[in-house]
């Protein structure tokens, strides 16, 4: 079985600064899929990036973009210029088999002004 | 492109009644998933279905079951209610194929919010 483990429950950010999510897995898969969720206020799950276990080159989407470590089984999520809209609880989640995702337990990210 | 539908959105129901949630996928998409949302538990995957039949299952008791339709839209029923079932339930769809390992986008929807009292 899989598991998720995002070790910050709360960060906070200055509008405009960079701010970096950390999430980390466990499995025995070799071949899998990671991606960040983002959840507003409005409960709405929102993709904001994916990566493919096989790819070395780090996915970026915008002002987000990961650091994928695969050896340390790391995976996390750097907002660049970050502004009051991305507000939100933030999920790493693990995927390998059909539509299954194993979740994180959050961190909860606040923008300040 | 119409997103995940959900409904209802809200209910309220009393411990012991039974309560049936509805989810129309996007377009083409032909898997469906599940996921009970609470502050104690987090997010916890129920079940998955493609093409009419269950595919995974998460660790919940009987109480909890599903259905897939021919048009792709799914239903999830929960009987015997207990006040613990209270969550935002959220249904997600993707194009996944009938090989699991496809890795493609999961779509969610607005979710659905059931309190049970």
């Amino acid at each position: 079985a899989q598991t998720v483990t995002q070790s910050q429950p709360e960060m906070s950010v200055q509008e405009a600064e960079t701010v970096t999510l950390s999430c980390t897995y466990d499995t025995s898969e070799s071949n899998y899929y990671l991606f960040w969720y983002k959840q507003p206020p409005s409960r709405q799950m929102i993709l904001v990036i994916r990566q493919e276990a096989y790819k070395q080159q780090n996915a970026t989407e915008n002002r987000f973009s990961v650091n994928f470590q695969k050896a340390a089984k790391s995976f996390s999520l750097k907002i660049s210029d970050s502004q009051l809209g991305d507000t939100a609880m933030y999920f790493c989640a693990f995927h390998a088999h059909g539509s299954r995702l194993t979740f994180g337990e959050g961190t909860q990210l606040t923008v300040n002004p | 492109k119409a997103g995940v539908t959900q409904t209802p959105r809200y209910l309220i129901k009393t411990r012991g009644q039974q309560v049936t949630l509805s989810c129309s996928p996007i377009s083409g998409h032909r898997s469906v998933s599940w996921y009970q949302q609470t502050p104690g538990q987090g997010l916890q995957f129920l079940f998955e279905y493609f093409s009419e039949t269950q595919r995974n299952k998460g660790n919940f008791p009987g109480r909890f079951s599903g259905r897939q339709f021919s048009n792709s839209r799914s239903e999830m029923n929960v009987s015997t209610l207990e006040l613990g079932d209270s969550a935002l339930y959220l249904c997600a769809s993707s194009l996944a194929g009938q090989v699991p390992r496809t890795g493609n986008t999961i779509y969610f929807g607005e979710g659905s919010w059931l309190t049970v009292v």
